[in-house]
């Protein structure tokens, strides 16, 4: 089956620890997202590839690191900088930069 | 960033009821208004995407309309069932194709 996965479902990370969400994609897309929801506030987005080896930066990218290797992957680093991660964290990806197609999200909490 | 607001925030509605939520965007530099369903525990799924003032579109009991010269969309469910019980998301993009989307509308059908 086509489609975008996420993991972990739930990360626990440390005070002053890195940590990196995974999602892949098999459905042949050019451009990944990586969107954060936090209560009460619309998904807004950390960063965004349209092709592999180039990213941009969203609206809210400080404290955040991507990579685009590949085409079917694109994960997300949340740094020791990011001092507020806790949230859920939705993957998505699209044929150039129409429709996105979401994968299941990845909460992170911070212990 | 783009100024996307959903309401109502919540609704409640009995099964058989028909029922609308808007949506209310800047009109400037619109390009496409993109619909979301989002259930629990579910990836959130596209429903439409209109780009022309007057576009209506339908599937199944939902429909939708747009406004770009005003700056809103209405989403209309005809016969709500407890299946049509989510959260609805909403995302105006602009010429720049990113992705603004509001806090969304969600929708309980009481059986």
């Amino acid at each position: 089956d086509g489609g975008i996965t996420q993991s972990p479902k739930y990360l626990f990370r440390k005070e002053g620890q890195n940590v990196t969400l995974s999602c892949e994609q098999n459905l042949n897309h050019d451009a990944m997202y990586w969107y954060r929801q936090d209560p009460g506030q619309g998904l807004r987005l950390i960063y965004y590839s349209q092709i592999v080896n180039d990213f941009q930066k969203g609206d809210i990218a400080e404290g955040y690191s991507v990579s685009r290797e590949k085409k079917e992957s694109f994960p997300l680093t949340v740094t020791s900088a990011q001092k507020n991660p806790t949230a859920f964290y939705l993957c998505a990806s699209s044929i150039d930069m129409g429709t996105q197609y979401f994968g299941p999200g990845t909460r992170l909490l911070v212990l | 960033i783009l100024n996307v607001e959903q309401s109502p925030q919540s609704l409640h509605v009995q099964e058989g009821d028909s029922t609308n939520f808007t949506c209310s965007f800047p009109s400037s530099n619109f390009y496409a208004l993109h619909w979301y369903r989002w259930e629990t525990a579910k990836s959130p799924e596209a429903l439409f995407v209109m780009t022309l003032n007057g576009d209506e579109k339908k599937k199944g009991r939902i429909s939708a309309t747009l406004n770009t010269k005003e700056g809103y969309s209405y989403l209309y469910i005809k016969g709500s069932q407890p299946e049509d019980s989510a959260t609805y998301l909403c995302a105006p993009t602009n010429t720049g194709n990113q992705f603004y989307f509001g806090t969304g509308t969600s929708l309980t059908v009481i059986p």
